[in-house]
């Protein structure tokens, strides 16, 4: 059982926006701006989208926006395009001796 | 343009000792402003956090995993190393290397390609 809870699967069509939760506790993101978002095609590795929250890295598409309340952060994509089918991944600081957690992943299917 | 580049055996026998090393170029694991440590993937499954060091060799792990984990750095080759001993079938996944900000939840804002190591006899 992974230490945030994601849906298992979310889809959309072309065009259409989307929006994946990830809940951790107030050891992580309740507490803590420190909310990450990773993007994975099969076969490859994690790419960052999101970090703080909010903030997307050089390079990535402003389809692509965070936000969080209480101790659910939330990746929406909109203007969704076939190119964006892949894995997402959730990660957190936690104020634990284990320091970064993950979700399990939501697979994304534009349909 | 940073690149990371994951190297070792890809077979590794139960109860032995999995070895990794990851190559950096682009930039200097001796810098401040960022960590460098390793992630994994189990076949089919979600990410695990191995382990992180810092510039000053300090060095943070998953408590899961901290009894059997050795990270290092040598800053002359600008490499990384991750030694993971007493290995099970459980250990087999894709191990990446990814440069970090720990504290602020960064898994790795630069990834290498990943290596999958296989723990079987």
């Amino acid at each position: 059982q992974s230490a945030l809870a994601q849906p298992t699967s979310v889809s959309g069509s072309p065009g259409q926006s989307i929006t994946i939760s990830c809940t951790g506790t107030s050891r992580d993101i309740g507490n803590y701006n420190y909310v990450s978002w990773y993007q994975q095609h099969p076969g490859k590795a994690p790419k960052l989208m999101i970090y703080d929250v909010s903030n997307r890295p050089s390079g990535v598409s402003d389809r692509f926006s965070g936000s969080k309340s209480g101790n659910t952060a939330s990746l929406t994509i909109s203007g969704l395009q076939a190119e964006d089918e892949a894995e997402y991944y959730c990660g957190s600081y936690r104020s634990s001796n284990t320091l970064l957690v993950f979700g399990g992943g939501t697979k994304l299917t534009v349909l | 343009q940073l690149q990371l580049r994951e190297s070792g055996p890809g077979l590794v026998k139960p109860s032995e000792t999995l070895s990794l090393t990851c190559s950096v170029s682009g930039d200097s694991i001796s810098s401040s402003s960022h960590q460098w440590g390793w992630i994994r993937q189990s076949p089919g499954k979600g990410l695990e956090w191995i382990g992180t060091i810092y510039y000053s060799g300090s060095t943070y792990s998953n408590p899961s995993l901290e009894s059997r984990v050795t990270i290092s750095a040598e800053k002359s080759k600008n490499q990384l190393s991750l030694r993971l001993s007493s290995v099970t079938a459980a250990d087999t996944a894709v191990y990446y290397c990814a440069r970090q900000l720990l504290f602020r939840g960064v898994a790795g804002d630069n990834w290498g390609q990943g290596t999958l190591v296989t723990v079987s006899s």
